[in-house]
């Protein structure tokens, strides 16, 4: 069973609009979240996290919200660049054991 | 560059040959974490390291896998007697020890199983 869900397997964005990308998960215990972007033939790289004790977390162009309550959460990018077209990942993790992934949604922003 | 580095980047082999990956990690990060991607899907975890110590291993890894991580530097993941089914992106991770775990992904070794 899927502990870390990301419904939407793609995504597509006009240049210069809000991208927002969502997760759900199921593991109630889980502390830490995070997102990765992942480029093909490239490994993930990370992106942005949050802990469980926030709701929000901000970092330059990217907001990732926390919602304990409805188990979700997400990752918006504003705004969105033709730079941003990759898969992003969803992960979380459990008093730092390894992390969890979703299947990851795939971001184009056209131009 | 002090990222996470992998080695190969590429490999084919034919079933049932042996086969081993190299990851080092970032030098100051103690963990070391080993997951499986295949198309359509996230990384999903196989084994991780706090130093030499292996922590934890999925239950994905089968007795066909082992890794190491002598001296708690860089580490290898084997694969004996490979199948087709074993054709995947393995990607190595570092991170510190730490509450929060921020995990830093090398570039990947891709397998092709013939």
């Amino acid at each position: 069973d899927q502990q870390v869900k990301q419904n939407s397997p793609s995504l597509s964005v006009q240049e210069g609009r809000i991208s927002i990308l969502n997760c759900d998960y199921t593991n109630s215990m889980f502390d830490y979240f995070l997102w990765y972007k992942k480029y093909p033939a490239e490994g993930p790289t990370f992106l942005i996290s949050i802990s469980s004790i926030k709701d929000k977390n901000e970092d330059g162009r990217f907001t990732v919200f926390l919602n304990k309550s409805a188990k979700h959460l997400s990752l918006h990018i504003v705004p969105s660049q033709p730079g941003d077209s990759a898969v992003y990942f969803c992960a979380a993790s459990e008093r730092n054991t390894p992390l969890v992934f979703g299947k990851g949604t795939r971001l184009s922003v056209i131009a | 560059d002090t990222g996470v580095s992998q080695d190969p980047r590429h490999k084919i082999t034919k079933r049932g040959q042996n086969v081993t990956f190299r990851c080092d990690p970032i030098s100051e990060h103690n963990r070391l974490y080993w997951y499986r991607q295949t198309l359509g899907q996230g990384p999903e975890f196989l084994t991780y390291f706090q130093n030499e110590a292996q922590l934890e291993k999925s239950r994905l890894l089968s007795d066909r896998f082992s890794a190491e991580r002598p001296k708690g530097s860089f580490s290898t993941l084997e694969i004996q007697r490979t199948e087709q089914g074993d054709s995947a992106m393995y990607l190595c991770a570092s991170s510190r020890t730490a509450s929060y775990n921020e995990q830093f992904f090398g570039p990947g070794t891709r397998l092709t199983v013939l």
